[in-house]
């Protein structure tokens, strides 16, 4: 199984930042998994954004909740992040990763390389 | 407020054990298992415990997790020069209904 992030690298301020996790090696709508977000911003820990079903449950970070849309599109076997609003307190790199078996609570197993998103004007 | 707290930095030199906590409270650690991260310089951040202790595949047996209250615990044993990196604890938080990682432990091998 593989995760491959995609997106803009640079996003202006009030904008919405938009990314999608590519799956290969397997199929997202196995019903026993689950698929998020997590970033790092420079210097600083990881943050977790959100988790999504393949049928589309979602669980997200309070603090992101309002900004936070994610998607799964099953026919692309790809999922995706969007988040509204964004300011430079939104760079950081930003990560897709499944949970090792089939509950959001479950440890992240595997993970895509990373895509760097600046937030700047 | 829902926090897991890791001491910022950690030493050690080759050969000895180091063991790096993380602190929460009865609505996470208290009440769900724990998972440890490992993040090299420049690199994707790895699972390298899970479920409190156990290892995935090809994590050596050097690297141990350990649960007790709303504490937890990484201890690596036979330390070396590759163990240089980033550290964070996870679990899951029933008052957020969402994923918690602590802050993150840099560790530096002397």
């Amino acid at each position: 199984l593989q995760l491959q992030e995609s997106g803009p690298g640079l996003v202006k301020p009030s904008e919405t930042l938009s990314l999608t996790c590519t799956v290969s090696g397997d199929s997202i709508s196995r019903s026993n998994y689950f698929w998020g977000w997590i970033r790092k911003p420079p210097g600083r820990g990881l943050e977790w954004i959100g988790t999504i079903s393949y049928s589309g449950s979602t669980y997200y970070n309070p603090s992101l909740k309002s900004r936070v849309t994610m998607s799964v599109d099953t026919s692309k076997n790809q999922f995706s992040l969007r988040l509204s609003s964004v300011t430079a307190a939104d760079t950081a790199v930003y990560y897709c990763a499944r949970p090792l078996a089939g509950s959001p609570r479950d440890a992240f197993d595997v993970w895509g390389q990373g895509t760097m998103v600046t937030v700047s004007s | 407020q829902s926090v897991l707290t890791q001491p910022p930095s950690a030493s050690g030199t080759p050969g000895q054990r180091v063991t790096i906590s993380c602190s929460g409270s009865s609505s996470n650690i208290g009440s769900n298992t724990v998972n440890w991260y490992q993040q090299l310089p420049g690199s994707t951040p790895k699972l390298l415990v899970y479920n409190d202790n156990q290892r995935p595949s090809g994590v050596p047996d050097r690297f141990s997790g350990s649960q007790s209250g709303t504490s937890a615990s990484l201890a690596i044993g036979g330390l070396q020069s590759e163990d240089e990196a980033d550290y964070f604890c996870a679990a899951w938080d029933a008052s957020l209904n969402g994923v918690l990682f602590g802050g993150g432990t840099k560790l530096t091998v002397l």
